[in-house]
């Protein structure tokens, strides 16, 4: 049974630019959350998604975004970059049976965005 | 909107001695799940454990045991037998029905040899 990979593990972008994250969900799981952690901060939640359409949505603009794929893999997207987008990213895989998931959240390590 | 509250920045504790980490929460709903992370110097968040909102009994985990208090709106985590492992920041989190999951800002603790 494999984890949750993130890929890459570190980036640096200019502010303005655009970013695309990737999150490979654990073997057997359906459902993919994303959370934005700044430093010394809580994980807060960006969206989920299940069956290849977003699930539920936390507090953060439109110009973040996401994909979710056949496999269950997914991608975070992130346009015009700005300084306070600088974060570790995590990715979060679980399955959801009759629409719910009835158990803790399978972490990835997470991929450390940094914008200057 | 849920929210969840550790109002301790940081703890210490000797080896081998017990320590409790405090979390309280706010919610209108009655069925939810309740869950203690860890994360490490490498990042990733590991399970420690999770308690059932319908389940009276606490859960326990080896070392790791709970004391839910469902009308308090209070989920605090024991760690007993310390160990140098256990050093970690520590995450309370609440996740409702619809699956959203939503965090503490976390207690980072020091266990001293």
């Amino acid at each position: 049974e494999t984890g949750v990979t993130q890929s890459p593990t570190h980036l640096i972008k200019t502010r303005g630019q655009q970013v695309t994250l990737r999150c490979s969900s654990q073997s057997g799981h359906n459902t993919v959350s994303w959370y934005q952690q700044a430093l010394g901060q809580g994980p807060q939640f960006i969206f989920q998604y299940y069956r290849e359409e977003e699930n539920g949505r936390g507090n953060f603009p439109p110009r973040f975004s996401g994909l979710q794929f056949p496999n269950y893999s997914s991608e975070l997207n992130v346009n015009a970059l700005e300084l306070d987008d600088s974060a570790l990213y995590l990715c979060a895989s679980s399955l959801t049976i009759g629409g719910r998931s009835n158990y803790g959240y399978t972490f990835g390590s997470g991929t450390r965005l940094t914008v200057v | 909107a849920q929210t969840v509250t550790q109002s301790q920045p940081e703890m210490s504790v000797q080896e081998a001695e017990t320590v409790t980490l405090s979390c309280t929460y706010d919610t209108s709903e009655s069925d939810y799940y309740l869950f203690w992370y860890k994360q490490p110097p490498s990042r990733q968040m590991i399970l420690v454990i999770r308690q059932e909102a319908y389940k009276q009994q606490n859960a326990t985990e080896n070392r790791f045991s709970v004391n839910f208090q469902k009308a308090a709106k209070s989920f605090s985590l024991k760690i007993s037998d310390s160990q140098l492992g256990d050093a970690a920041m520590y995450f309370c989190a609440y996740r409702s029905k619809n699956n959203d999951m939503r965090f503490g800002a976390g207690t980072r603790l020091t266990v001293k040899p």
